[in-house]
């Protein structure tokens, strides 16, 4: 089955705590991005990675790392996290359709992070 | 940056009324999703529409892509309980470097009360 995996669901952290969400896609995708959403904000791109080594900042970058040493994992990286950066977060796979005049767009399920 | 503003924020209908969802931006789009949100899941995808005046039909909810490719809408006629959640709309702009990027309006929280 084509889906994109997170781990974890669900993390409650303390400020300063380093911490790692994982991303897979297991359709060869290239494009990968990482969002968060807020409340009244919709989604906000923080990174994407166009592919295998190649990465690059988003809208809300501040705080955040990411790396693509394959191309089906995508991790996002806390290295200092602090409260807010509570948000609930998408790791996105773009499959390239031009033919269709759009790409195709595959969510994972989410990952609530809490920062106390 | 390209910007999408989605209004309104919230709405709060009774059973069986008509509702629409307005998607603006001064930036042309190549093409404009509508997603729907349920709590504690992804987004999923509604609808696609590419062509500029393109008009979409899914039931009971119809979307429109203005004819100048930077506005949408979301109509849904007599709502049902069924209904209520999140809907977002995101454009995308398919050329070039910036490909596979959306970019979401602010998200409309419909309640259809029975």
């Amino acid at each position: 089955e084509a889906q994109v995996t997170q781990n974890p669901r669900y993390l409650i952290t303390v400020t300063g705590k380093k911490l790692t969400v994982t991303c897979s896609q297991n359709m060869n995708h290239e494009y990968m991005s990482w969002y968060r959403q807020d409340p009244g904000l919709g989604l906000r791109q923080i990174y994407y990675s166009m592919n295998v080594e190649v990465t690059d900042k988003g809208d809300v970058p501040e705080g955040y790392k990411v790396s693509r040493k394959e191309k089906r994992n995508f991790p996002l990286i806390l290295e200092s996290p602090s409260p807010n950066q509570t948000s609930l977060y998408f790791c996105a796979s773009t499959k390239r359709t031009p033919v269709l005049g759009y790409n195709e767009q595959f969510f994972g399920p989410g990952t609530r992070l809490t920062v106390l | 940056t390209q910007l999408l503003e989605q209004s309104p924020q919230f709405l709060s209908i009774q059973e069986g009324e008509n509702l629409t969802v307005y998607c603006n931006s001064s930036s042309v789009f190549s093409s404009l999703q509508w997603y729907r949100q349920e709590p504690g899941e992804g987004p999923v995808l509604l609808v696609t529409v590419v062509t500029g005046g393109e008009v979409k039909k899914l039931k009971r909810l119809t979307f429109q892509f203005g004819d100048a490719r930077k506005d949408s809408s979301l109509h849904i006629t007599a709502a049902q309980p069924g209904d209520t959640g999140l809907y977002l709309c995101a454009g995308e702009d398919a050329g070039g470097t910036s490909y596979g990027k959306l970019t979401f309006g602010q998200g409309t929280i419909l309640t259809v009360h029975p």
